[in-house]
């Protein structure tokens, strides 16, 4: 298997601009997670799907983010308009079942808003 | 409020020597917990679990042990090598379908 494929694996984008986010799970997870990695807060879970359905976006830091999943292969994490404190690493990660099981990791996308 | 922590940043141990990282959570809900290392520009990859009915749980050099009354637990390694220099993250998860919940982390380095 693949694992978990984020992309781009980095950005650069000036702030004020479109920020889209990638991420295919891991074949046959019903449930995905969005996470943001910064030297403070250390790797906070933004939000969460199970199968396809948002549970909790209570993490999500404001209305410029959105994430979306249209389908069990695809998600999107959208930030508009970029400022630079949303510079991070944002990671994906899937998981198959219930909390036991375990939670993989893509690469992640290293973002820098100029 | 963090309900995971991890309290040193960082550690620095002699390669053969045991590296101990610590955790302490204040969710009594909590009843699964793991521990994750990553290497830099990759995402983290997963080490080892424990279930809030053991003490402890051991695979190879790698063993975690789990206080519940101190609710804290810990990973051992032994013998450290320099490959496990890396960013330590403890999580923890309830019963069902919910997320892990993550630690800061502790950046452990062996040195040869």
């Amino acid at each position: 298997d693949a694992g978990v494929i984020q992309s781009p694996r980095h950005e650069v984008t000036e702030m004020g601009q479109e920020v889209t986010l990638r991420c295919k799970p891991i074949s046959g997870h019903n449930s995905l997670f969005w996470y943001r990695q910064t030297m403070m807060r250390g790797l906070e879970l933004l939000i969460y799907f199970n199968n396809n359905v948002p549970i909790d976006d209570s993490g999500m830091p404001e209305d410029r983010f959105s994430a979306k999943m249209p389908n069990a292969s695809f998600s999107t994490l959208k930030i508009q308009p970029s400022e630079p404190r949303d510079s991070a690493v944002y990671f994906c990660a899937s998981r198959a079942g219930t909390s036991s099981e375990t939670q993989y990791f893509g690469p992640g996308t290293r973002l820098l808003v100029l | 409020d963090q309900q995971v922590k991890q309290n040193s940043p960082s550690l620095s141990v002699q390669e053969g020597r045991i590296s101990i990282l610590n955790c302490d959570y204040t969710n009594s809900m909590f009843d699964y917990f793991l521990w994750y290392k990553k290497y830099p520009a990759e995402g983290p990859t997963f080490l080892i679990s424990i279930s809030s009915i053991k003490d402890k749980n051991e695979d190879g050099r790698f063993t975690v042990f789990l206080n519940k009354s101190a609710k804290h637990l810990s990973l051992h390694i032994v013998p450290s090598q320099p490959g496990d220099s890396a960013v330590y993250f403890c999580a923890a998860s309830e019963t069902g379908n919910t997320p892990l919940v993550f630690g800061k982390g502790t950046r452990l380095s062996v040195i040869a």
